[in-house]
C-alpha cells in the first residue's frame, strides 16, 4: 500500500514563498502520476499541479502557472511543490495524491492520497 | 471556476437511491474517462469510481458510475448514513492540459 506524507505547510505572508514536500513509500509503475490537489476553506477540490512518471512532464493549473513549480527527487521518492508569490487565494489544505494515467490521458485517476498540509497566507 | 458542473446538494433517506450528475464539455468528459471521489469531513479524499464505471477494490457495489456524451453520473443505491459526504467528479481536460474537478455535491442522509 502506497503511503504519502506531506510536510512543509504553515503560515506565510502575502508575496512570500513556501516549499511543500510529499514523501512516497514507493513508485512501482511507469505510468504513474503524482499531483498536488488543494481545498480552500469552504471550497471544493482544485487540482494544482501534476508530474507524469513516464515522461517527466509537468502540468499546472492556470491559477498557479508561473508561480508554482513541481519537481521530484528520485533519490528519495519525494515530490516537491515550490510556491512563490503567494496570495490569500492560495490558502488551502494541500493534498499530495498518486495515481495512474494512460497514454493520451484518456484515463487519469488518483487512488492514493496523503492527509494534507495546511498553507495559510496572511499578514 | 470549475469546468465540470454538479448540483450543490442531494439527499435521501436510508435505503433510497441517490443520483449525482456531472456536466462537462467536449474537451473533458466528452473525450476522457470520468472519476468520482468521496470526501468525508476531516479526511483525505478517496477514489470511488475510476474510468467512468470501475470500482476500486473495497468500494461497495452500491456505488456505480456512468457516462454519456459530455455528462456523467454517480448513483448510490441503498443509501447509508456513512455515505454522508461531499462527492466530486473529475476528468482530464485536453484543452487545459490538466485534471479538473467538479464543483462538488454534498450528500445528506435524512
Amino acid at each position: 500500500e502506497v503511503q504519502l506524507l506531506e510536510s512543509g505547510g504553515g503560515l506565510v505572508q502575502p508575496g512570500g514563498s513556501l516549499r511543500l514536500s510529499c514523501a512516497a513509500s514507493e513508485f512501482t509503475s511507469d505510468n504513474y502520476v503524482i499531483t498536488w490537489v488543494r481545498q480552500a476553506p469552504g471550497k471544493g477540490l482544485e487540482w494544482v499541479s501534476g508530474f507524469s512518471g513516464d515522461s517527466g512532464r509537468t502540468y499546472y493549473a492556470n491559477s498557479v502557472k508561473g508561480r508554482f513549480t513541481i519537481s521530484k527527487d528520485n533519490s528519495n521518492n519525494t515530490l516537491y511543490l515550490q510556491m512563490d508569490s503567494l496570495g490569500a487565494g492560495d490558502t488551502a489544505v494541500y493534498y499530495c495524491a498518486k495515481g495512474y494515467h494512460s497514454s493520451g490521458y484518456y484515463q487519469y485517476y488518483l487512488d492514493h492520497w496523503g492527509q494534507g498540509t495546511l498553507v495559510t497566507v496572511s499578514s | 471556476q470549475s469546468v465540470l458542473t454538479q448540483p450543490p446538494s442531494a439527499s435521501g433517506t436510508p435505503g433510497q437511491r441517490v443520483t449525482i450528475s456531472c456536466s462537462g464539455g467536449n474537451s473533458n468528459i466528452g473525450s476522457n474517462a470520468v472519476d468520482w471521489y468521496q470526501h468525508l469531513p476531516g479526511a483525505a479524499p478517496t477514489l470511488l469510481i475510476f474510468t467512468s464505471n470501475q470500482r476500486p477494490s473495497g468500494v461497495p457495489a452500491r456505488f456505480s458510475g456512468s457516462k454519456s456524451g459530455t455528462s456523467a453520473s454517480l448513483a448510490i443505491s441503498g443509501l447509508q448514513s456513512e455515505d454522508e459526504a461531499d462527492y466530486y467528479c473529475a476528468a482530464w481536460d485536453d484543452s487545459l492540459s490538466g485534471y479538473v474537478f467538479g464543483t462538488g455535491t454534498k450528500v445528506t442522509v435524512l
